[in-house]
């Protein structure tokens, strides 16, 4: 049972570049989710979605977007990478809205 | 807002010890409240939870009560191993207050660090 799956688990971008952070989930889960963690301070949301084509801003959205087409998977894509976006990123999923959520391992992503 | 606090790390201790790291929050309504916690290299996993006003959520022998009166939710553990050694996240869910894109809302983190 593979859970929530993030690719890649890492990667340096130069300042002024995109990507996108892949997120894939095999539990069925309609809610879903993308947090930002900084040494020190936690975990801080992104963007959320209760389902599929429904999208909404967490505590931190500026710089990036994201899309949820199906059920399974919702990338979080950057599109000006800026050094303020060195952080490691988590995705996860949960059948009950801010319930028990189950994380991915985690994209630890540096811009330079 | 709503708000988590937890005490600052790192904190250590030997085997065997007894552990409690203290959780406070700040939320309207009738959050429920949770432990994470995350190993070395990995994503968070739920440790336990509480739903309501003087529940106690337990799981690998740690433990936690939800205290409305006192608006905290301590983790404690009565002999602590090496492998406990992981940081741990207490958050609050605001669902069933309407929190919206508040909806979980973690703490900053305790390192926890135990030795042998």
């Amino acid at each position: 049972n593979a859970g929530v799956t993030q690719t890649p688990k890492f990667r340096i971008l130069k300042i002024g570049q995109s990507m996108t952070l892949q997120c894939t989930q095999d539990m069925n889960h309609n809610y879903m989710y993308w947090y930002r963690q900084d040494p020190g301070m936690g975990l801080k949301l992104i963007y959320y979605s209760v389902g599929a084509g429904i999208t909404d801003k967490g505590e931190v959205p500026n710089g990036y977007n994201v899309s949820r087409s199906t059920t399974e998977d919702f990338p979080l894509r950057l599109e000006l990478a800026a050094p303020s976006q060195t952080s490691v990123y988590f995705c996860a999923s949960s059948s009950l809205l801010a319930e028990e959520l189950f994380f991915g391992e985690g994209s630890r992503l540096t811009v330079l | 807002g709503n708000s988590v606090t937890q005490m600052e790390g790192p904190v250590t201790l030997s085997e065997e010890a007894f552990l409690t790291i203290n959780c406070t929050y700040t939320a309207t309504g009738y959050p429920s409240l949770f432990w994470y916690v995350q190993y070395p290299g990995e994503g968070l996993q739920l440790l336990l939870k509480a739903t309501k006003a003087d529940d106690k959520g337990s799981n690998k022998g740690f433990e936690a009560t939800y205290r409305k009166e006192t608006t905290s939710f301590h983790l404690e553990k009565g002999s602590v191993q090496v492998s406990d050694s992981a940081v741990y996240f207490c958050a609050l869910s605001s669902w069933y207050s309407g929190g919206g894109a508040d909806g979980l809302t973690f703490g900053k983190g305790t390192h926890l660090i135990i030795q042998p």
